[in-house]
């Protein structure tokens, strides 16, 4: 299994609603992302976990609260969101050490893309 | 200034050319590497990865890595209608650093290959 899986694919939101997206790897990596994408400009990062701790936050406000419940399994839990946080949500996992691990990188999800209404 | 500079194109070739994609980066502590693809409303796909200096081939793909210059490229022979796309530059540094983990981004460059 060589995949990320994302869900929701699609999620529409209130500003006072509060939901969480699901990213699920089954490729034994330990470290997991969430990054943002706006339309036409490259991914921003978020959040790294590694080995279920979170190890980077990227001064992201506090209604996006990242959760890592275990090796497979990253959260990203939503509360009180502004329109301007619509956007493509992405998910990623790598090796927790990219030195000479020959084909690796980061493997991303097709992501969830979130309008807040 | 920015950590990766891409130019964003957009660019638009005849069927069956040659490509060639670049960026350029400030950081020294960058040392690894990547080549993404991203179609429109998916997610970003790796298509090369390295981490030294020098040429990686894989199929039509070619990435080359100059660490001296801070200067990476990616050359799509015979490019076909399907290879259009957004292609991201992406890096990362070296552990033990303090950004290690963080993948940094260029802005992307759009490629169209037209019939």
């Amino acid at each position: 299994d060589t995949e990320v899986t994302q869900t929701p694919k699609h999620l529409v939101m209130g500003m006072t609603n509060k939901k969480s997206l699901k990213c699920e790897q089954h490729m034994g990596h330990r470290a997991m992302y969430w990054y943002k994408q706006k339309a036409k400009k490259p991914p921003e990062l978020m959040f790294v976990y590694s080995y279920e701790k979170l190890s980077i936050n990227e001064s992201v406000p506090s209604r996006f609260s990242p959760e890592c419940p275990n090796s497979s399994l990253l959260n990203l839990h939503l509360h009180a969101l502004q329109p301007e946080d619509s956007a493509l949500y992405l998910c990623a996992s790598s090796q927790e050490n990219l030195l000479g691990q020959g084909e690796r990188g980061y493997t991303f999800g097709s992501g969830t893309r979130l309008t807040v209404v | 200034q920015k950590e990766v500079e891409q130019d964003p194109g957009p660019l638009s070739v005849p069927e069956g050319a040659i490509v060639s994609l670049n960026c350029t980066y400030s950081n020294s502590a960058f040392q690894y590497f990547m080549w993404y693809r991203q179609y429109s409303r998916k997610g970003p796909e790796l298509l090369m990865y390295t981490y030294s200096s020098g040429n990686k081939e894989d199929g039509r793909f070619t990435a080359q890595v100059d660490k001296s210059s801070k200067y990476i490229s990616l050359f799509i022979r015979d490019s076909q209608p399907s290879d259009s796309a957004t292609y991201l530059c992406a890096m990362s540094a070296n552990a033990g650093g303090t950004s290690y983990g963080k993948l940094t981004f260029g802005q992307g460059t759009i490629l169209t290959v037209h019939p």
